[in-house]
Protein backbone atom coordinates (compact mmCIF):
# COMPACT_ATOMS: atom_id res chain seq x y z
CA UNK A 1 0.00 0.00 0.00
CA UNK A 2 1.17 3.37 -0.39
CA UNK A 3 3.37 5.04 2.45
CA UNK A 4 3.39 8.28 4.13
CA UNK A 5 5.81 9.86 6.22
CA UNK A 6 5.89 12.47 8.73
CA UNK A 7 8.98 14.21 10.94
CA UNK A 8 9.79 14.81 12.78
CA UNK A 9 7.39 12.56 15.27
CA UNK A 10 7.99 14.41 18.22
CA UNK A 11 9.24 18.18 18.46
CA UNK A 12 8.94 20.02 21.62
CA UNK A 13 9.64 23.49 21.59
CA UNK A 14 9.75 27.15 23.30
CA UNK A 15 6.78 29.30 23.08
CA UNK A 16 7.50 31.78 20.04
CA UNK A 17 9.36 29.72 17.81
CA UNK A 18 8.47 27.95 14.61
CA UNK A 19 8.60 24.37 14.03
CA UNK A 20 8.35 22.66 10.43
CA UNK A 21 6.42 19.20 10.10
CA UNK A 22 7.23 17.71 6.53
CA UNK A 23 4.99 15.01 5.09
CA UNK A 24 6.24 12.82 2.56
CA UNK A 25 4.67 9.99 -0.12
CA UNK A 26 6.96 7.72 0.13
CA UNK A 27 6.23 5.61 -3.49
CA UNK A 28 3.19 7.90 -5.34
CA UNK A 29 3.19 11.47 -6.27
CA UNK A 30 0.53 13.04 -4.01
CA UNK A 31 -1.56 16.12 -6.06
CA UNK A 32 -3.22 16.64 -3.01
CA UNK A 33 -1.97 16.59 0.86
CA UNK A 34 -4.00 17.34 4.05
CA UNK A 35 -3.10 18.34 7.45
CA UNK A 36 -5.13 17.77 10.62
CA UNK A 37 -4.68 18.34 14.29
CA UNK A 38 -5.87 15.86 16.57
CA UNK A 39 -6.45 17.19 20.37
CA UNK A 40 -6.61 14.50 22.94
CA UNK A 41 -9.31 12.10 23.25
CA UNK A 42 -10.94 14.17 19.85
CA UNK A 43 -11.12 13.36 16.74
CA UNK A 44 -9.56 14.44 13.64
CA UNK A 45 -9.94 17.50 12.57
CA UNK A 46 -8.95 18.72 9.13
CA UNK A 47 -6.95 22.65 9.14
CA UNK A 48 -6.49 22.71 5.49
CA UNK A 49 -5.83 20.90 1.91
CA UNK A 50 -2.75 21.18 0.18
CA UNK A 51 -2.35 21.21 -3.15
CA UNK A 52 0.91 20.69 -5.25
CA UNK A 53 1.86 23.75 -6.67
CA UNK A 54 -1.17 25.87 -5.20
CA UNK A 55 -1.90 28.05 -2.33
CA UNK A 56 -3.62 25.90 0.84
CA UNK A 57 -6.84 26.08 1.31
CA UNK A 58 -7.51 26.25 4.92
CA UNK A 59 -10.81 25.15 7.22
CA UNK A 60 -13.00 28.01 8.62
CA UNK A 61 -11.22 29.36 12.00
CA UNK A 62 -7.58 27.60 11.35
CA UNK A 63 -5.50 31.10 10.77
CA UNK A 64 -3.62 30.75 7.93
CA UNK A 65 -0.97 32.74 8.71
CA UNK A 66 0.22 30.82 11.40
CA UNK A 67 -0.10 27.42 9.94
CA UNK A 68 2.13 28.59 6.79
CA UNK A 69 2.00 25.48 4.44
CA UNK A 70 3.77 24.92 1.36
CA UNK A 71 3.31 22.24 -1.49
CA UNK A 72 6.29 22.41 -3.38
CA UNK A 73 6.85 18.71 -4.92
CA UNK A 74 4.72 15.78 -5.41
CA UNK A 75 6.00 14.34 -2.92
CA UNK A 76 6.56 16.97 0.15
CA UNK A 77 4.16 19.21 1.37
CA UNK A 78 5.43 21.29 5.06
CA UNK A 79 3.19 23.05 8.07
CA UNK A 80 5.07 25.01 9.67
CA UNK A 81 3.43 26.31 12.98
CA UNK A 82 4.99 30.27 13.46
CA UNK A 83 5.27 31.77 16.98
CA UNK A 84 4.32 28.24 18.56
CA UNK A 85 2.06 28.80 22.00
CA UNK A 86 1.08 25.98 24.56
CA UNK A 87 -2.46 25.77 23.00
CA UNK A 88 -0.63 24.85 19.54
CA UNK A 89 0.54 21.89 21.41
CA UNK A 90 -1.10 18.63 19.46
CA UNK A 91 -0.79 15.85 17.29
CA UNK A 92 -0.51 16.69 13.87
CA UNK A 93 -1.05 14.25 11.01
CA UNK A 94 -1.13 14.51 7.24
CA UNK A 95 -2.23 12.19 4.99
CA UNK A 96 -1.59 12.04 0.82
CA UNK A 97 -4.40 11.58 -1.45
CA UNK A 98 -3.81 8.22 -3.98
CA UNK A 99 -5.47 9.04 -6.95
CA UNK A 100 -7.39 5.36 -8.32
CA UNK A 101 -10.05 6.14 -10.90
CA UNK A 102 -12.59 8.20 -10.10
CA UNK A 103 -12.54 7.15 -5.95
CA UNK A 104 -10.20 8.69 -3.96
CA UNK A 105 -8.23 7.52 -0.63
CA UNK A 106 -6.08 9.20 1.94
CA UNK A 107 -2.95 7.43 3.66
CA UNK A 108 -1.82 8.72 6.51
CA UNK A 109 1.43 9.42 8.22
CA UNK A 110 2.48 8.75 11.72
CA UNK A 111 2.07 11.98 12.73
CA UNK A 112 3.87 14.37 14.73
CA UNK A 113 3.20 15.26 18.54
CA UNK A 114 4.28 18.52 18.97
CA UNK A 115 4.58 20.11 22.70
CA UNK A 116 4.89 23.56 23.37
CA UNK A 117 6.53 24.65 26.55
CA UNK B 1 -24.31 21.77 8.96
CA UNK B 2 -22.37 19.01 8.36
CA UNK B 3 -22.78 16.06 11.07
CA UNK B 4 -21.37 12.66 11.61
CA UNK B 5 -22.39 10.56 14.56
CA UNK B 6 -20.22 7.47 15.79
CA UNK B 7 -22.00 5.43 18.07
CA UNK B 8 -21.32 4.24 21.31
CA UNK B 9 -18.87 6.28 21.97
CA UNK B 10 -17.16 3.33 23.55
CA UNK B 11 -17.78 -0.11 25.04
CA UNK B 12 -15.63 -2.86 26.41
CA UNK B 13 -16.03 -6.85 25.41
CA UNK B 14 -14.36 -10.08 26.27
CA UNK B 15 -12.45 -11.56 23.88
CA UNK B 16 -14.50 -13.79 21.03
CA UNK B 17 -17.42 -11.68 21.50
CA UNK B 18 -18.96 -9.80 18.53
CA UNK B 19 -19.02 -5.76 18.21
CA UNK B 20 -21.33 -3.81 16.09
CA UNK B 21 -19.95 0.07 15.13
CA UNK B 22 -22.14 2.81 14.28
CA UNK B 23 -21.94 5.74 12.09
CA UNK B 24 -24.35 7.99 10.86
CA UNK B 25 -23.76 11.17 8.74
CA UNK B 26 -25.39 14.21 6.61
CA UNK B 27 -22.61 15.77 4.75
CA UNK B 28 -23.40 17.13 1.39
CA UNK B 29 -21.70 16.13 -1.91
CA UNK B 30 -21.15 12.66 -0.24
CA UNK B 31 -18.84 10.54 -2.25
CA UNK B 32 -17.83 7.73 0.00
CA UNK B 33 -17.36 6.74 3.44
CA UNK B 34 -14.27 5.24 4.69
CA UNK B 35 -13.67 3.31 7.81
CA UNK B 36 -10.26 3.74 9.86
CA UNK B 37 -8.77 1.24 12.89
CA UNK B 38 -6.83 4.10 15.00
CA UNK B 39 -4.33 2.67 18.13
CA UNK B 40 -1.33 5.00 19.28
CA UNK B 41 -0.57 7.18 16.15
CA UNK B 42 -2.22 7.85 13.07
CA UNK B 43 -5.40 5.95 11.73
CA UNK B 44 -4.84 2.80 9.64
CA UNK B 45 -7.31 2.63 6.71
CA UNK B 46 -10.16 -0.20 7.11
CA UNK B 47 -12.75 0.08 4.30
CA UNK B 48 -13.63 2.17 1.78
CA UNK B 49 -17.86 2.16 0.70
CA UNK B 50 -19.52 3.48 -2.54
CA UNK B 51 -22.47 1.45 -2.92
CA UNK B 52 -25.34 1.04 -0.87
CA UNK B 53 -25.79 -2.90 0.42
CA UNK B 54 -22.44 -4.35 -0.56
CA UNK B 55 -20.71 -5.38 2.40
CA UNK B 56 -16.64 -5.38 2.60
CA UNK B 57 -15.32 -8.00 4.50
CA UNK B 58 -11.50 -8.52 5.71
CA UNK B 59 -10.79 -11.16 7.87
CA UNK B 60 -13.20 -10.77 11.05
CA UNK B 61 -14.04 -7.15 9.51
CA UNK B 62 -16.86 -6.45 7.76
CA UNK B 63 -18.78 -3.00 6.93
CA UNK B 64 -21.66 -1.90 5.34
CA UNK B 65 -23.25 1.23 3.88
CA UNK B 66 -26.80 2.75 3.29
CA UNK B 67 -26.80 5.55 1.44
CA UNK B 68 -30.59 6.03 1.79
CA UNK B 69 -30.96 5.95 5.46
CA UNK B 70 -27.49 7.67 5.76
CA UNK B 71 -25.83 5.21 7.75
CA UNK B 72 -22.69 2.94 7.79
CA UNK B 73 -21.96 -0.22 10.49
CA UNK B 74 -18.68 -1.96 11.03
CA UNK B 75 -18.90 -5.38 12.38
CA UNK B 76 -16.04 -7.16 14.37
CA UNK B 77 -16.67 -10.88 14.83
CA UNK B 78 -14.33 -13.12 17.77
CA UNK B 79 -12.64 -10.01 18.91
CA UNK B 80 -9.30 -10.09 19.99
CA UNK B 81 -7.20 -8.21 22.63
CA UNK B 82 -5.37 -6.72 19.21
CA UNK B 83 -8.71 -5.11 17.82
CA UNK B 84 -8.23 -2.65 21.26
CA UNK B 85 -8.76 0.97 19.18
CA UNK B 86 -10.69 3.77 17.89
CA UNK B 87 -12.58 3.22 14.91
CA UNK B 88 -13.54 6.39 13.13
CA UNK B 89 -15.59 6.79 10.47
CA UNK B 90 -14.94 9.87 7.80
CA UNK B 91 -17.89 10.32 4.97
CA UNK B 92 -15.81 12.29 1.87
CA UNK B 93 -17.16 15.56 1.28
CA UNK B 94 -16.17 17.28 -1.59
CA UNK B 95 -13.01 15.52 -1.56
CA UNK B 96 -12.65 15.95 2.17
CA UNK B 97 -12.97 13.11 4.96
CA UNK B 98 -15.21 14.77 7.89
CA UNK B 99 -13.92 12.45 11.00
CA UNK B 100 -16.67 11.15 13.54
CA UNK B 101 -15.35 11.48 16.92
CA UNK B 102 -14.93 7.59 17.05
CA UNK B 103 -16.05 4.41 18.92
CA UNK B 104 -13.19 3.15 21.23
CA UNK B 105 -13.50 -0.75 21.44
CA UNK B 106 -11.55 -2.29 24.50
CA UNK B 107 -11.15 -6.45 24.35
CA UNK B 108 -10.80 -7.63 27.55
CA UNK B 109 -8.74 -11.25 27.66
Amino acid sequence: GAVVSQHPSWVICKSGTSVKIECRSLDFQATTMFWYRQFPKQSLMLMATSNEGSKATYEQGVEKDKFLINHASLTLSTLTVTSAHPEDSSFYICSARVPTSAIYEQYFGPGTRLTVT
Amino acid sequence: EDKVVQSPLSLVVHEGDTVTLNCSYEVTNFRSLLWYKQEKKAPTFLFMLTSSGIEKKSGRLSSILDKKELFSILNITATQTGDSAIYLCAPDSWGKFQFGAGTQVVVTP
